[in-house]
């Protein structure tokens, strides 16, 4: 177990409606990361936060934002749902945004979303 | 061209084959190469980790760079039922980056 959770496990919304998706990092972490993972397809970076702050961004409207908090939780919200969200959504958490050896993301086990 | 190309499979091998697993990029700037594993319904989980060119072992895995030619390899020995797992490879540029760029990943299944 890497010691990052995810809430909820599960989840179907309509498209238009908005989603909050909960993420509580490994202790000690001060950086998450979200990603998009479509059925057979490899992960998609959305954003980073660290030290509550955006870190970088990848290709996602702004539909798609982020909160975290001081106590290693983040949150993924989605407005306005399209059919096209519906994946497996993971959050990351890692002890520092650089990419060295001592900065793995460890992976929560996700929350899957479906848009109907 | 995606910036990470990897063969989805699936790949499919009796228990204590040698399995090869591998991805190809384009991007010269990525210096740090890891090989994810994930089990159906979970998220991924390190398996290795490699700075730049070179080998890197670790029990029965083998990870492999080649900068030159821009493919990285995993390689897995005396191969066992429990492996049956989808293999991410990923990379990332160099520091203050951390924007993991992931291949589609290989399905694998060792049967007994």
């Amino acid at each position: 177990e890497t010691g990052v959770t995810q809430s909820p496990t599960h989840l179907i919304k309509t498209r238009g409606q908005q989603v909050t998706l909960r993420c509580s990092s490994q202790s000690g972490h001060n950086t998450v990361s979200w990603y998009q993972q479509a059925l057979g397809q490899g992960p998609q970076f959305i954003f980073q936060y660290y030290r509550e702050e955006e870190n970088g961004r990848g290709n996602f409207p702004p539909r798609f934002s982020g909160l975290q908090f001081p106590n290693y939780s983040s949150e993924l919200n989605v407005n306005a749902l399209e059919l096209d969200d519906s994946a497996l959504y993971l959050c990351a958490s890692s002890l520092a945004p650089s990419g060295g050896a001592s900065d793995t993301q460890y992976f929560g086990p996700g929350t899957r979303l479906t848009v109907l | 061209q995606k910036e990470v190309e990897q063969d989805p499979g699936p790949l499919s091998v009796p228990e204590g084959a040698i399995v090869s697993l591998n991805c190809t990029y384009s991007n010269s700037a990525f210096q740090y190469f890891m090989w994810y594993r994930q089990y159906s319904r979970k998220g991924p989980e390190l398996l290795m980790y490699t700075y730049s060119s070179g080998n890197k072992e670790d029990g029965r895995f083998t990870a492999q760079v080649d900068k030159s030619s821009k493919y990285i390899s995993l390689f897995i020995r005396d191969s066992q039922p429990s492996d049956s797992a989808t293999y991410l490879c990923a990379m990332t540029r160099s520091y203050n980056t951390d924007k993991l760029i992931f291949g589609t990943g290989t399905r694998l299944q060792v049967f007994p």
